[in-house]
C-alpha cells in the first residue's frame, strides 16, 4: 500500500534557527513529490515540486530534497520566522494522478 | 489570475438535505481535483477531471456524492442526502498538466448538523 508519513506531528523552534521536516513514503517508484503550506482556515499553497529525476528544489529560504532509494525527502527551512507558522504538508505522486498526502506538521516558529 | 475559487465558503446544513459546492479552476488548467479534509483522515482525493471529463472516482464514499463538470470553467460536488459525517473541508484544486503543481482553492467547510 502506497503511504506517505510526516514526523513529527508538531514542532515549535525559536525565531533564526534552521529546522528539517521530515516526509517518508512507501514504495520507491515515485512520480514526484511536492510541499505544501497551509494556513488556517486556507488552502494549500504548492511551495516545491521535485520530479523523480531531481535531488532537489530550492526556492528562497526553502529546499527540499528527495532520495527515491530511501524513501524520503526533506523540507529544509532556513533562517526560520514567525511568519512561517503553518501546517507543512508533502504529497506523493505515483503512476496515476493521484497525489497521497501525508498528515502533516505543524510548526509554530517563536518570536 | 484570481485563482481556484469554490463556493460558498462555510456551509451548514441538516442532515438529509441535498448540498452543493462550487469549484472554478485556474483558466486554462485541464486537471481539477476535489479533496476532503478532516482530522481524522487527513486529506483525501475524492475524484479527478481531465477535460472535463471524469477519470478516477474511486474516492467518491457513497453513492450519495457525485460531481459534475460540465465545462472547463465550472465543477460541482453535491452530496444528498448529507450526513453529519459528510461534515468536513472540501477542497478543489487544478493544475495544468497532471504533473505540474497543484494550485487549491479557499475550501468549503462543510458542517450537517
Amino acid at each position: 500500500k502506497q503511504e506517505v508519513t510526516q514526523i513529527p506531528a508538531a514542532l515549535s523552534v525559536p525565531e533564526g534557527e534552521n529546522l528539517v521536516l521530515n516526509c517518508s513514503f512507501t514504495d520507491s517508484a515515485i512520480y514526484n513529490l511536492q510541499w505544501f503550506r497551509q494556513d488556517p482556515g486556507k488552502g494549500l499553497t504548492s511551495l516545491l515540486l521535485i520530479q523523480s529525476s531531481q535531488r532537489e528544489q530550492t526556492s528562497g529560504r526553502l529546499n527540499a530534497s528527495l532520495d527515491k532509494s530511501s524513501g524520503r525527502s526533506t523540507l529544509y527551512i532556513a533562517a526560520s520566522q514567525p511568519g512561517d507558522s503553518a501546517t507543512y504538508l508533502c504529497a506523493v505522486r505515483w503512476g496515476t494522478y493521484k497525489y497521497i498526502f501525508g498528515t502533516g506538521t505543524r510548526l509554530k516558529v517563536l518570536a | 489570475d484570481a485563482g481556484v475559487i469554490q463556493s460558498p465558503r462555510h456551509e451548514v446544513t441538516e442532515m438529509g438535505q441535498e448540498v452543493t459546492l462550487r469549484c472554478k479552476p485556474i483558466s486554462g488548467h485541464d486537471y481539477l481535483f476535489w479533496y476532503r479534509q478532516t482530522m481524522m483522515r487527513g486529506l483525501e482525493l475524492l475524484i479527478y477531471f481531465n477535460n472535463n471529463v471524469p477519470i478516477d472516482d474511486s474516492g467518491m464514499p457513497e453513492d450519495r456524492f457525485s460531481a459534475k463538470m460540465p465545462n472547463a470553467s465550472f465543477s460541482t460536488l453535491k452530496i444528498q442526502p448529507s450526513e453529519p459525517r459528510d461534515s468536513a473541508v472540501y477542497f478543489c484544486a487544478s493544475s495544468f498538466g497532471g504533473a505540474e503543481k497543484l494550485f487549491f482553492g479557499s475550501g468549503t467547510q462543510l458542517s450537517v448538523l
